[in-house]
Parts: structure tokens; C-alpha cells; sequence
């Protein structure tokens, strides 16, 4: 059975610490890894990752692909309060009919 | 940018009865989908559809009906509530063929539903 593993499941930290956040996936005909950020609402889109090893990083948040190993990792620097949320990771896999199956998110806090 | 709307945000139902959760989109998008949210569950599929008159089951599709008749709307429908659907439902659409390889799904905002 296809499947996405998150893990922690949940994290609390203090403001200013970097936190690393997993996902594994054993999904048949892998196409790309997503990551999302839910807020208490809809997910918003982070990253989107097709290739190993090629880093992508949007302000202090990074996240990379490693397709031997089958996992992602999504980086924070220098958390903030902001930053508390739920982390989805989800893996887009198929030929022709393409499907996107979720983790079951990693709950970050962030404390002052 | 409208992107996708979902109507209604919140919506409490008695055992049986049988409502409609709306989504529609304006980014042309041939596929769309819904997913439902439980805590701890992460997110689920419930259908699918990659164009007009074409829709499909994922994960869990027991207790839910979903049409495609345009290519801006994916109504989901329970056809009589049960207590086991309470959750968030999520409607979602994005690219189809190989454009889905390089571009996210975009969320509704959601709708919350309890079923007492």
C-alpha cells in the first residue's frame, strides 16, 4: 500500500531554534514531494521537489529530496511563533492517473 | 484571484439528512478533488474527477456521491449523514497531464462539518 510517514508528529520549541521535520514515502511510480503548511484553514503550497539532492529554500525555510532513501526534510531556522502550525508532506505518484496521498502532518509550536 | 471557494464554512446535520458541499474554481483547472481532514488522520481522498462527466474514488468514498458536469464545479454530496462524517472537508484542483508534475494543488478554504 502506497503510504507517506511523517514524523515528529509533534514538536514544541522556543523561538529561535531550528527545527527538522521528516518524511518518508513508499509510493509506486513517484513523480514529486510536496510540502504544505496548514494554518487552522486551507494548506498553503512551500515546496514542490522532483529532483535528489537539489535544495530549495524560500526565506528561513529549506527542504531537500533524497530518492535513494526515499525521504524529504523540511528546515526551519530561527523559528518564530508564526512558523506554529500543522508541516503536511505529500507524495504525487502514478502513470497516467496521478494521486496525492498525505502524511499525517507534523503539529510545530513555537514558544516565546 | 478567487482560486477555489468552497461554500458552506460550517454546517451542522442531523443523522440522515442529506446536503451538498459546493466548490468551484476559476483557474481552469481539469482536475479537482475532495478530502476530508480528521484529527490525527492527515488528509484523505475522498473523489476525484480529471474533467468534465470524469470522476473516481480514492481513499475513502463510502457515504459520498460527487458529479462533474463543468469544469469550474465539483459538488460533493452525502446522501444521508452519519456521525462517522463529521470532519473538514477540503475541496482541491490543479493542473492535469504532464503539467500536474510541475505545479501544487490549490485548497479551498474548507468546511467544517458536524454530523449530530
Amino acid at each position: 500500500e502506497d503510504k507517506v510517514v511523517q514524523s515528529p508528529l509533534s514538536l514544541v520549541v522556543h523561538e529561535g531554534d531550528t527545527v527538522t521535520l521528516n518524511c518518508s514515502y513508499e509510493v509506486t511510480n513517484f513523480r514529486s514531494l510536496l510540502w504544505y503548511k496548514q494554518e487552522k484553514k486551507a494548506p498553503t503550497f512551500l515546496f514542490m521537489l522532483t529532483s535528489s539532492g537539489i535544495e530549495k529554500k524560500s526565506g528561513r525555510l529549506s527542504s531537500i529530496l533524497d530518492k535513494k532513501e526515499l525521504f524529504s526534510i523540511l528546515n526551519i531556522t530561527a523559528t518564530q511563533t508564526g512558523d506554529s502550525a500543522v508541516y503536511l508532506c505529500a507524495a504525487l505518484f502514478g502513470a497516467g492517473s496521478y494521486q496525492l496521498t498525505f502524511g499525517k502532518g507534523t503539529k510545530l509550536s513555537v514558544i516565546p | 484571484n478567487a482560486g477555489v471557494t468552497q461554500t458552506p464554512k460550517f454546517q451542522v446535520l442531523k443523522t440522515g439528512q442529506s446536503m451538498t458541499l459546493q466548490c468551484a474554481q476559476d483557474m481552469n483547472h481539469e482536475y479537482m478533488s475532495w478530502y476530508r481532514q480528521d484529527p490525527g488522520m492527515g488528509l484523505r481522498l475522498i473523489h476525484y474527477s480529471v474533467g468534465a462527466g470524469i470522476t473516481d474514488q480514492g481513499e475513502v468514498p463510502n457515504g459520498y456521491n460527487v458529479s462533474r458536469s463543468t469544469t469550474e464545479d465539483f459538488p460533493l454530496r452525502l446522501l444521508s449523514a452519519a456521525p462517522s462524517q463529521t470532519s473538514v472537508y477540503f475541496c482541491a484542483s490543479r493542473e492535469w497531464g504532464q503539467r500536474i508534475l510541475n505545479t501544487e494543488a490549490f485548497f479551498g478554504q474548507g468546511t467544517r462539518l458536524t454530523v449530530v
